[in-house]
C-alpha cells in the first residue's frame, strides 16, 4: 500500500525568505502523480503544485517549486519569497495512475511566515 | 468561479443520531470524494464515487455510507454517530477525464461534533 509522510508537523519562515517543506513516499508503482496542496486559515484547500513521475523536470509555478527525487521517493515543496498569505497547512498527496483520481494525503505541515 | 458547496460548516449531534452531511459542486465534475481530516492524521478516504449511484469503498469507510443519485450532488451518512467520529469532513470532485492527474476541488468543510 501507498503511503506519504510528512516528518515536519510545524515549520515557520520570516516573509521574503525561503523555505522548503519536505514528503517521503512509499509504492512499488513506476507511474504515478505527486500534488501539494494549501489550507489556509478557515479558509478551502487548493492545489498548489503537481508533478507526473515520468517527467524528470521539476514543476515550478511562480513562487513554488518542487524538487522531485523518484529514487530516493522523495517530494519537497519549495517556497520563495514567502509572503504572509502563505501561511497555511501543506499537504503532500499521491495518486495512482487510474482514473479515480484518489489521493493519498500525509499528515501534513503547518507553515507561519512571520513579519 | 468553480465551487463546492457543503451543507454545514459546523455542526453537532448526539451519539447514536443518524447524520447527513452534503455536498454541491457545480462544475459537472464525475469523481466526487468525501474525507476526514484528523490532526496528525492527515485527511483519510472515506468513500468515492465516480459516476451517478456508483461508489466505491476508501480507507475508512466502517460506521459511513454514501449516496449519489444526481451528478453534482454527494451525500456522507453517519447511519448511528459515535464521539470517534468528531472530526473535520471534506469534499472534494474531480474530472474522470485524465484521471489521476485532475486536480480535486474541495469544499469548505464540515466540522462535526459528536457528544
Amino acid at each position: 500500500a501507498q503511503t506519504v509522510t510528512q516528518s515536519q508537523p510545524e515549520m515557520s519562515v520570516q516573509e521574503a525568505e525561503t523555505v522548503t517543506l519536505s514528503c517521503t513516499y512509499d509504492t512499488s508503482e513506476n507511474n504515478y502523480y505527486l500534488f501539494w496542496y494549501k489550507q489556509p486559515p478557515s479558509r478551502q484547500m487548493i492545489l498548489v503544485i503537481r508533478q507526473e513521475a515520468y517527467k524528470q523536470q521539476n514543476a515550478t509555478e511562480n513562487r513554488f517549486s518542487v524538487n522531485f527525487q523518484k529514487a530516493a521517493k522523495s517530494f519537497s515543496l519549495k517556497i520563495s519569497d514567502s509572503q504572509l498569505g502563505d501561511t497555511a497547512m501543506y499537504f503532500c498527496a499521491f495518486s495512482r495512475s487510474s482514473n479515480t483520481g484518489k489521493l493519498i494525503f500525509g499528515q501534513g505541515t503547518t507553515l507561519q511566515v512571520k513579519p | 468561479d468553480v465551487k463546492v458547496t457543503q451543507s454545514s460548516r459546523y455542526l453537532v449531534k448526539r451519539t447514536g443520531e443518524k447524520v447527513f452531511l452534503e455536498c454541491v459542486q457545480d462544475m459537472d465534475h464525475e469523481n466526487m470524494f468525501w474525507y476526514r481530516q484528523d490532526p496528525g492524521l492527515g485527511l483519510r478516504l472515506i468513500y468515492f464515487s465516480y459516476d451517478v449511484k456508483m461508489k466505491e469503498k476508501g480507507d475508512i469507510p466502517e460506521g459511513y455510507s454514501v449516496s449519489r443519485e444526481k451528478k453534482e450532488r454527494f451525500s456522507l451518512i453517519l447511519e448511528s454517530a459515535s464521539t470517534n467520529q468528531t472530526s473535520m469532513y471534506l469534499c472534494a470532485s474531480s474530472l474522470r477525464l485524465a484521471g489521476a492527474y485532475n486536480e480535486q476541488f474541495f469544499g469548505p468543510g464540515t466540522r462535526l461534533t459528536v457528544l
